[in-house]
């Protein structure tokens, strides 16, 4: 079935450092592929997300490509804040009645 | 605000006992969501409605129901409920359509003593 694999927490960075959450995804047909950011005491927001393949999302600086030859959609940004401190999620929806697929979620701590 | 209304914010409950969550999705979505997120199993898909009607069934417990109304509210039922039932609660709305995602509400927090 389809699934979604990202790289284990947690992941502590310096502020301004380099960011890169890695996912990869199993499915049949095409995806459509998105990042999820859950703060401290909240529910999940969307945070970007991609429909076909070689699209980019971005938002708020951060930035991820959908690769459908290597089944990868990586989360980047190139300076993190405190602020991005949270848990994200990548996730897919396969088309079956817009259900989306949650990964595990990688927990990512920024250091002043 | 994501326009998803999540009520209550936080339930504590004995074991044994029954509670409903409360769900009113966006402004024009038909679909509405279930999940459970708990440290050790994480996000859980628990089953999801369309206009009033059950779509699709995740790792949804007999002892948990759900149903929609015809305002598009949904509500949980969580019963005979045991420890290990505690958890957040999140429930989400969408637009028909796999490229449009969800919009989260900010969650029940059950806590069962």
């Amino acid at each position: 079935g389809n699934s979604v694999t990202q790289m284990e927490g947690p992941v502590t960075l310096s502020e301004e450092a380099f960011l890169t959450i890695n996912c990869t995804y199993t499915a049949t047909g095409y995806p459509s592929l998105f990042w999820y950011v859950q703060y401290p005491g909240e529910g999940l927001q969307l945070l970007l997300k991609a429909t076909k393949a070689d699209d980019k999302g971005s938002n708020k600086g951060f930035e991820a490509t959908y690769r459908k030859e290597t089944t990868s959609f990586h989360l980047e940004k190139g300076s993190v804040q405190v602020s991005d401190s949270a848990v994200y999620f990548c996730a897919l929806s396969d088309g079956s009645y817009d259900k989306v697929i949650f990964g595990p979620g990688t927990s990512l701590s920024v250091i002043p | 605000d994501s326009g998803v209304t999540q009520t209550p914010k936080h339930l504590i409950t004995a074991t044994g006992q029954r509670v409903t969550l409360r769900c009113s999705p966006r402004s024009g979505d038909l679909s509405v969501y279930w999940y459970q997120q708990s440290l050790d199993q994480g996000l859980q898909f628990l089953i999801q409605y369309y206009n009033g009607e059950e779509r699709a069934k995740g790792n949804i417990l007999e002892r948990f129901s759900a149903q929609q109304f015809p305002d598009l509210h949904s509500e949980l039922n969580l019963s005979s409920l045991e420890l290990g039932d505690s958890a957040l609660y999140f429930c989400a709305s969408s637009v028909e359509g796999r490229s449009y995602g969800y919009t989260f509400g900010s969650g029940t927090r059950l806590t069962v003593v």
